[in-house]
């Protein structure tokens, strides 16, 4: 498989606990990004690694948000403390160069 | 900062006619990427056509074809010969083509609804 895998594809929890989620990019990429996309809107951006360090960080990425990318391969996005207003899909994306994203399926939220 | 901005929520086409989905945009940079992505069901947003900023010429990929006016800031996706498989969500984006920023900025969606 050459896609980007997202994991898990679906995930309820309850107010207040953590959540992670994972995304596999495509091998040869270097770059990997966060998008957050919720009901009827656009991505937004969360947040964008080159290799291992990361780069950019939105706004949107509140203290409660962390995002890792170890070894510059996988990366994890972590979510302590939800709130219902975390309800989204978050979608991960990499690329060799800029113009060449490819999106994952996302992974669905819903905090209840 | 950078805005892009899709006025048409929802849109249908009957099955082989032509459509064209409306994208402004707002930006002060003079070097960047135009993007159409298509969100089926199935959820993952599949890169449709890219037009650099640069070239005067209008990109075109198979059936689908744009209408970039940079001076308007206008890029608006033409679909010809309409298919059932092209039923999605489809959005508009922008990106900055150097410098640090590397993020997509999209506007908020048209969906498309193909009529048999």
């Amino acid at each position: 498989d050459t896609g980007v895998s997202q994991d898990p594809r679906h995930k309820i929890t309850k107010r207040g606990q953590n959540v992670t989620f994972r995304c596999d990019p495509i091998s040869e990429h270097n770059r990997l990004y966060w998008y957050r996309q919720t009901l009827g809107q656009g991505p937004e951006f969360l947040t964008y690694f080159q290799n291992e360090a990361q780069l950019e960080k939105s706004r949107l990425l509140s203290d409660r948000f962390s995002a890792e990318r170890p070894k510059g391969s996988f990366s994890t996005l972590e979510i302590q403390r939800t709130e219902q207003g975390d309800s989204a899909m978050y979608l991960c994306a990499s690329s060799l160069v800029p113009e060449g994203y490819t999106f994952g399926s996302g992974t669905r939220l819903t905090v209840v | 900062a950078q805005t892009v901005t899709q006025s048409q929520p929802e849109m249908s086409v009957q099955e082989a006619e032509t459509v064209t989905l409306s994208c402004t945009y707002d930006t002060s940079e003079s070097d960047y990427y135009l993007f159409w992505y298509k969100q089926p069901p199935s959820r993952q947003m599949i890169l449709v056509i890219r037009q650099e900023a640069y070239k005067q010429q209008n990109a075109t990929e198979n059936r689908f074809s744009v209408n970039f006016q940079k001076a308007a800031k206008s890029f608006s996706l033409k679909i010809s010969d309409s298919q059932l498989g092209d039923a999605a969500m489809y959005f508009c984006a922008y990106r900055i083509r150097s410098g640090s920023a590397r993020q997509l900025t999209f506007g908020s969606g048209t969906q498309l609804t193909v009529l048999p």
